[in-house]
């Protein structure tokens, strides 16, 4: 049983491009987070996607967007990439009900903005 | 505003146990969990506390007290391989613990 996959596991962008970014949740999960996670911190909260539609937001900008599909999978989109957008970007998905409680990470995607 | 506190690094030896606190300051709270992120890997979930006391799942054990607004994760029989980053999450949001609000981390490395 695959877990959550994200593709690309490395790329590289420079400032004013945009990116995106894939996951494909865990089988039997529905609901995806993404989560930024800057060198030696922890992960900080971007949005969670359930039905296809935002459900919650952290504390970024509009620049980070997304989008889930019929099948669960979801995208992060940055725009107008900066500096400071270099992380490590998580996705995470759970199920509803029962287990909502344990997120299944995947490995990341390291952005590099140049 | 938000915050979690815990100790950003940790050595123990081989075999021994090591206990990372963990205290929080948080607009709301439904939950405290702990994750294990070993260099270059995801998070993997470890154990999650709703209520007041003790949760055992093997050598790691996970502490909460909501009064104290303080949680600890222990670990016993330490193995090499424990050696990795432990983050202290909380649920904040009553709709799910996918929002979840993470610590900085506390780097566990154990020594022979």
């Amino acid at each position: 049983d695959a877990g959550v996959t994200q593709s690309p596991t490395h790329l590289i962008k420079t400032r004013g491009q945009q990116v995106t970014l894939r996951c494909s949740p865990k089988s039997g999960h529905d609901t995806v987070s993404w989560y930024q996670q800057a060198l030696g911190q922890g992960p900080q909260f971007i949005f969670q996607y359930y039905e296809e539609e935002e459900r919650q937001r952290g504390n970024f900008p509009d620049r980070f967007s997304g989008h889930q599909y019929p099948n669960y999978s979801s995208e992060l989109n940055v725009n107008a990439l900066l500096l400071g957008d270099s992380a490590l970007y998580l996705c995470a998905s759970s199920p509803q009900g029962f287990g909502a409680n344990v997120l299944t990470f995947g490995a990341g995607s390291r952005l590099t903005v140049l | 505003g938000q915050s979690l506190e815990q100790p950003s690094e940790v050595t123990a030896v081989e075999g021994a146990i090591v206990q990372i606190n963990c205290t929080y300051q948080t607009s709301g709270f439904y939950g405290l969990s702990w994750y294990q992120q070993h260099d270059g890997g995801a998070p993997t979930f470890l154990s999650y506390n709703a209520l007041d006391g003790l949760e055992e799942t093997g050598r790691f054990s996970s502490f909460l007290s909501r009064s104290d607004s303080y949680g600890y994760l222990l670990l016993q029989e330490l193995q090499m391989k424990d050696s990795a980053s432990y983050f202290c999450a909380v649920s904040v949001d009553q709709t799910g613990a996918n929002n979840l609000f993470f610590g900085t981390g506390t780097r566990l490395t154990v020594i022979p």
